[in-house]
């Protein structure tokens, strides 16, 4: 089965900093993979997703990830952190075998002015 | 993106009672829904799945006559928490997929006192 890893359970940047928040997936052949971001009390979003192509994703809200098969690597970025940017995210892959959706622990971002 | 609407956004029951959470895709068939379960400062635990007119996939663990989920429609399906207990209190939030992409719920909040 797929296992989807989040190395980091808090991070800390300060606004107007780069960030990089780390999701590793366990899958043998091309995964469909996902970010989502949630807000205290409220649903998921999809910030982005990568299915095949490009290896290099946009998504909204200035965030991008880029898939390397070599590390079976997903990771989100964002060249400048807003304090609106703090909130929980949470890597996703899909797992074929009942088309349901694998989630990471979550990584919970806080911004500090 | 696709919407789908969650109902209620917050409830209180009393233990024994029963409760119902509605999820409704608005814009787009749904042929799978997801039920998920999200305990404090946790990820998402993948409680059920539901195709349209089947009986859903319980995950392991799960009591199916507890947690009951109908999907009558393409659109609509329910989680009715029966005889529920304060151990039942989290935060459920449903997901629907026409394809290869979900979107989520707003998420309920369930307290049971």
């Amino acid at each position: 089965a797929q296992s989807v890893t989040q190395p980091d359970i808090h991070i800390t940047v300060s606004e107007g900093a780069s960030l990089e928040l780390r999701c590793n997936y366990s899958y043998g052949a091309t995964p469909y993979l996902f970010w989502y971001v949630q807000s205290p009390g409220q649903g998921l979003q999809l910030l982005l997703k990568y299915f095949s192509g490009d290896t290099l994703v946009q998504g909204i809200k200035g965030f991008e990830a880029e898939f390397k098969r070599s590390q079976s690597s997903f990771n989100l970025r964002k060249p400048s952190v807003h304090w609106s940017d703090a909130a929980e995210y949470f890597c996703a892959v899909v797992e074929f075998e009942g088309n349901k959706l694998v989630f990471g622990a979550g990584t919970i971002l806080r911004v500090k002015s | 993106g696709a919407v789908v609407s969650q109902h209620p956004s917050r409830v209180i029951c009393k233990s024994g009672t029963s409760v119902k959470i509605e999820c409704r895709s608005l814009d787009f068939q749904a042929t799978t829904m997801f039920w998920y379960r999200q305990f404090p400062k946790q990820s998402l635990m993948l409680m059920a799945t539901s195709n349209e007119g089947s009986k859903a996939t319980y995950e392991q663990g799960v009591e199916k006559d507890k947690f009951l989920i109908n999907h009558a429609s393409l659109t609509l399906s329910t989680l009715t928490v029966t005889s529920a207990h304060p151990e039942d209190s989290s935060f459920y939030i449903c997901s629907a997929s026409g394809g290869s992409e979900a979107f989520f719920g707003q998420g309920t909040r369930l307290t049971v006192v």
